[in-house]
């Protein structure tokens, strides 16, 4: 079936240093891609919807020149967390679609914890 | 106020007991997804419903499209069911989903 992989699969940076986080379609192509954030024993919050080729729809009270997605190509995205800072330490999780019901796949998400 | 209530938000049971997971939604939607989160945090989708009901091995997902609820019943509890379970609803209006705040589940040997 169907695979998302996520890399790295855990992080730890200082802050103010920048991360990127890989999201690939392993059997598939993924023209939409949803990134979310989820902080601990709390739901998963939609950070921001990407298109391949396009420009990400971001979510209100999410800044996008913080987090800056790119969706180049319809097997891979990528969200990079610029100047990072102890509150976002989270885990960081993205979605996307496929085949002819829309079957949601998750990727296994990424830690960060901003030292 | 949420979309999607989940009851309820912890649960301890037995090995060998069944257990079941509610859903309440307040929007029309045109799927509803269970989806599994182990403590690694992965995500699995378990089932995508529209209406009626799917069974797979031991998990039962059923929905009831008139009343807005769904419910994940897991027959002959196991450790390894042990997870978060999150209800998901995707709204009439678009791809974007609405998710609950999940149910702790731990299952005891």
């Amino acid at each position: 079936g169907a695979v998302v992989s996520q890399h790295p699969s855990w992080v730890i940076c200082k802050s103010g240093t920048s991360v990127k986080i890989e999201c690939r379609s392993l059997d598939f192509q993924a023209t939409t891609m949803f990134w979310y954030r989820q902080f601990p024993k709390q739901s998963l919050m939609l950070m921001a919807t990407s298109n391949e080729g396009s420009k990400a729809t971001y979510e209100q009270g999410v800044e996008k020149d913080k987090f800056l997605i790119n969706h180049a190509s319809l097997t891979l995205s990528t969200l990079t967390v610029t100047s990072a800072h102890p509150e976002d330490s989270s885990f960081y999780i993205c979605r996307t679609l496929a085949g002819l019901y829309n079957e949601q796949f998750f990727g296994p998400g990424t830690r960060l914890t901003v030292l | 106020k949420n979309e999607v209530e989940q009851s309820p938000q912890n649960l301890t049971a037995q090995e060998g007991e069944f257990i079941t997971i509610n859903c309440s939604y307040s929007v029309g939607i045109s799927a509803l997804h269970w989806l599994q989160q182990h403590p690694g945090g992965g995500i699995v989708s378990l089932f995508m419903l529209s209406s009626g009901k799917k069974k797979h091995g031991r998990l039962i997902a059923t929905i009831n499209i008139q009343e807005k609820h769904s419910s994940l019943h897991i027959t002959a509890s196991h450790p390894r069911d042990s997870a978060v379970y999150i209800c998901a609803v995707i709204p009439n209006t678009g791809n974007q989903f609405y998710f609950g705040t999940g149910t702790s589940l731990t299952v005891i040997p």
